[in-house]
């Protein structure tokens, strides 16, 4: 059974365009999170949300908007993709302090 | 001054050697600290957590926190090559649901 699941796995696309990416875990957690790795490797917190309600939301420009139907879902939807977009998105679930991480979504913005 | 930091290696350590990774952070209210394993292509798996100062051990790792001096370690007993990975720390800031990751410690072990 996988714990945190993401779709697409993979997404290759034009500048400009928008896309979403979807994150859902089966674990029962009460927090989801989106991360963004860069090619240097650097994990890099973007939102968070507890149970439906948003509660971390750092320096990301406004074209990335998350939602979070239910708090087994959280999503992520993405405007205008620009070049620099490109990277591995991350989304984790955690109960407590322990975080697991779904298998990442890889984005090349062409 | 980054808030977190790492060593970005490759450490390199002939197979069955300590291997020692470091990890110092900026925030002294920081009260949970992380090492998450992450293979090529793959995501982050964690590894250990600490959250007192001194010595945690589970099986061949070992985590060790000094709180006084801001540094979190993580040493791995008997190397071997599948523990070839990049290493990362990860410290939750007091009062905060962030983790703040450090861009990771490259280890190669050595057949």
């Amino acid at each position: 059974d996988t714990a945190v699941s993401q779709t697409p796995k993979y997404l290759v696309t034009q500048m400009g365009n928008d896309k979403s990416i979807k994150c859902e875990q089966n674990l029962g957690h009460d927090t989801m999170y989106w991360y963004k790795q860069d090619s240097k490797k650097f994990l890099k917190i973007m939102f968070s949300y507890n149970n439906k309600e948003l509660i971390i939301n750092e320096t990301v420009p406004n074209r990335f908007s998350p939602k979070s139907p239910d708090k087994a879902h959280l999503n992520l939807h993405i405007n205008s993709l620009e070049l620099g977009d490109s990277a591995v998105y991350f989304c984790a679930s955690s109960q407590d302090w322990t975080q697991y991480f779904g298998p990442g979504t890889r984005l090349l913005v062409l | 001054q980054k808030e977190v930091e790492q060593n970005s290696g490759p450490l390199s350590v002939p197979e069955g050697a300590i291997a020692s990774l470091n990890c110092t952070y900026s925030d002294r209210g920081s009260q949970s600290f992380f090492w998450y394993r992450q293979y090529s292509g793959k995501s982050p798996e964690l590894i250990m957590f600490i959250y007192s100062n001194g010595d945690k051990e589970d099986g061949r790792f070992t985590a060790q926190l000094n709180k006084a001096s801001q540094y979190v370690s993580l040493l791995i007993r008997d190397s071997q090559p599948s523990d070839s990975a990049t290493y990362l720390c990860a410290v939750n800031p007091s009062g905060t649901y962030k983790y703040i990751f450090g861009t990771g410690t490259r280890l190669k072990v050595l057949a």
